[in-house]
């Protein structure tokens, strides 16, 4: 199961707006509405910001926000803050009773 | 509160076998499945497995199998992560992580550093 597709480095400045893509194939994201994404923090254990390719759970924030279309899922994060800085993966169970990560996105607030 | 209590940093030649555990608190054992996963430094998550405590169904990443076991111990309410085998590759933080659902992991371990040197 060949990792998920995600862009190195995105950057945004404080109050705008960016999206993060996630790829994957027929096998994983455009079969199962099952993708999550996860935030990490240098030297810190990741944190769930989405599950379910578009909820978000109890005490993150409403400015995170997860869509998917065909084989792509993306998260949006609105209203930047330096404290979104951080790593940023993507998850999706995949066709063969595994998960499979992306290989994570650098976010960079200006 | 759900919290995961992991073991702490090892150092392991190549060849040998490392095995980690998760202690986990806050809810019933069997009602959250675990995962672990695997960050080289610098790099990305990588999953490995997954256990059901409920009844130890295991499922392992193909990169990972032959060389993985993963166990839940109902007695102790602890998750076991073995890996044989070792080589500098296996050089990592591994993390056990839970959910309340198999797809996705609400809630992370702090991790747990493996160093592989001979």
């Amino acid at each position: 199961q060949s990792a998920l597709t995600q862009p190195a480095s995105v950057s945004g400045s404080p109050g705008q707006s960016i999206t993060i893509s996630c790829t994957g194939t027929s096998s994983d994201i455009g079969s199962y509405n099952l993708v999550s994404w996860y935030q990490q923090h240098p030297g810190k254990a990741p944190k769930l910001m989405i599950y379910e390719d578009t909820k978000r759970p109890s005490g993150v924030s409403n400015r995170f926000s997860g869509s998917k279309s065909g084989y792509t899922a993306s998260l949006t994060i609105s209203g930047l803050q330096p404290e979104d800085e951080a790593d940023y993966y993507c998850c999706s169970y995949a066709h063969t009773r595994t998960w499979v990560f992306g290989g994570g996105t650098i976010l960079t607030v200006l | 509160e759900v919290q995961l209590v992991q073991s702490g940093a090892e150092v392991k030649q190549p060849g040998t076998t490392m095995k980690i555990s998760c202690k986990v608190s806050g809810y019933t054992f069997s009602d959250r499945y675990m995962h672990w996963v695997k960050q080289a430094p610098g790099k990305g998550l990588e999953w490995m497995g997954l256990v059901d405590p409920e009844d130890g169904e295991t499922e392992y990443a193909e990169k990972f199998r032959g060389r993985v076991t993963m166990v839940a111990d109902t007695s102790t309410d602890t998750v076991y992560m073995e890996l044989s085998g070792l080589r500098s590759e296996d050089t990592a933080v591994y993390y056990c992580a839970t959910g309340w659902a198999r797809h996705f992991m609400d809630v992370w371990g702090k991790g747990s550093t493996v160093t592989v040197s001979s």
